[in-house]
């Protein structure tokens, strides 16, 4: 139980364009949904938060019209990362949690690792 | 703001050498200590999650360890598919949205 699953799972992209990232909750519902990023060697930096039907919360620092975040049902939320430059190549990773007794864990997706040229 | 602190950054061990992993933190209210597993490439995956200082949970060859300023991952006998990151986090009480807050990792490499 508690799978989430990420596509595409690799994406290269030109500078300009815009990638979307998909975060899937395979076998619960996800009362919230987060996203991260990951530098090499480095520790995951909460980017923003998001409650299905909701607007995402951004941490400081996170452009929020660079990095739109869409949480339209409570197994899917996208991230899109909008005229993108090679300083955005990076390791993305989204996590969910539920509600109930096991409300205050999140589970990971496997990460999308995004190249810009 | 919640902090977490992890040492070491890197612990080689020989196959079948027991050792622990430290994760010192500091937060308003503690909701629960997480502990992941990081390999290269993959998002981090669930381990043990703690509550209150003096709880423990196995799993296998690891044991976490709870108390009120510090937990423990305690390895025993590791075999080389153990190598990973493992990293620490924390949920304080403080905010609404169930925030994890990250240590850096200790990077586990097991020589068979």
């Amino acid at each position: 139980g508690a799978v989430v699953s990420q596509h595409p799972s690799r994406v290269i992209c030109k500078s300009g364009t815009s990638v979307k990232i998909e975060c899937r909750s395979l076998d619960f519902q996800a009362t919230t949904m987060f996203w991260y990023r990951q530098f090499p060697k480095k520790s995951l930096m909460l980017m923003a938060t998001s409650n299905e039907g909701s607007k995402a919360t951004y941490e400081q620092g996170v452009e929020k019209d660079k990095f739109l975040i869409n949480h339209a049902s409570l197994t899917l939320s996208t991230l899109t990362v909008t005229s993108a430059h090679p300083e955005d190549s990076s390791f993305y990773i989204c996590s969910a949690r539920t509600s109930g007794s096991a409300r205050y864990e999140q589970y990971f997706g496997p990460g999308t690792r995004l190249t810009v040229t | 703001e919640d902090q977490v602190t992890q040492s070491p950054e890197a612990l080689r061990l020989q196959e079948g050498e027991s050792s622990s992993l430290n994760c010192s933190y500091t937060v308003s209210g503690l909701r629960g200590l997480f502990w992941y597993r990081q390999d290269p490439g993959k998002g981090p995956e669930f381990l043990f999650t703690l509550y209150s200082a003096g709880e423990e949970k196995e799993k296998e060859r690891l044991k976490a360890t709870l108390t009120k300023k510090e937990s423990f991952l305690h390895i025993t006998a590791p075999k080389p598919e153990d190598s990973a990151t493992y990293l620490c986090a924390v949920q304080g009480s403080g905010g609404s949205n169930y925030k994890l807050t990250f240590g850096k990792g200790t990077l586990l490499t097991v020589n068979p």
